[in-house]
């Protein structure tokens, strides 16, 4: 199976700040990758989905980069609404499997 | 307005099996995958299983392959997830999630999902 490993585990910042994840696949999954934001006690909500691709509705300080192996989630001029856990997940073939998490933080 | 919601969660004994199903709304349930994610409390999103818009693909977690069992009825617009031989560590929170197919990859990540339904497996 595919391993996901995001990075870092907790993010401290402020608003106003630039803040990136990064994710790690075990194995290429090309361009597979979505990012999704939770917050507590709520379902996730998608925010990019083939590694760059916005999702409709979500605010453009929200991007994302990458291909292959390595991905990165940015947020600029973090907001009070942005702190929340993040995750990542591949969706090539035959499983689906999501990063451990990222939970970003006021500092 | 879209809508997933989930039902059948509740407190089962270890060895007991449970049902959970997933009532949506909104759009066409017949032209979507659909998948299950659960998240144990206080823990990441875990992928459990999908099933594709026919019922002609089913995939699971290595997790939870052999004890659980996806399927659909397109006619009631309702997802299901059959769990037998439940465990101290299947507590949490299970959610269903609409796939979307992406048009490039040809595979479906998740673009909406329910509020979930919890399930607690304790004597």
């Amino acid at each position: 199976d595919i391993q996901m490993t995001q990075s870092p585990s907790t993010l401290s910042a402020s608003a106003g700040d630039r803040v990136t994840i990064t994710c790690r696949a075990s194995q290429s999954i090309t361009s597979c990758l979505a990012w999704y934001q939770q917050k507590p006690g709520k379902a996730p909500k998608l925010l990019i989905y083939r590694a760059s691709n916005l999702e409709s509705g979500v605010s453009s300080r929200f991007s994302g980069s990458g291909s292959g192996t390595e991905f990165t989630l940015t947020i600029n001029s973090l907001q009070p609404d942005d702190f929340a856990t993040y995750y990542c997940q591949q969706y090539c073939g035959y499983s689906r499997t999501f990063g451990q998490g990222t939970k970003l933080e006021i500092k | 307005e879209m809508q997933l919601v989930e039902s059948g969660g509740g407190l089962v004994q270890p060895g007991g099996s449970l049902r959970l199903s997933c009532a949506a709304s909104g759009f066409t349930f017949s032209n979507y995958a659909m998948s299950w994610v659960r998240q144990a409390p206080g823990k990441g999103l875990e992928w459990v299983s999908i099933i594709s818009d026919s019922s002609g693909t089913t995939l699971y977690a290595d997790s939870l392959r052999g004890r659980c069992s996806i399927s659909r009825d397109n006619s009631k617009n309702t997802l299901y997830l059959q769990i037998n031989s439940l465990r101290a560590e299947d507590t949490a929170t299970y959610y269903c999630a609409k796939g979307r197919v992406d048009t490039v990859t040809g595979y479906s990540h998740f673009d909406y999902w329910g509020q979930g339904t919890l399930v607690t497996v304790s004597s």
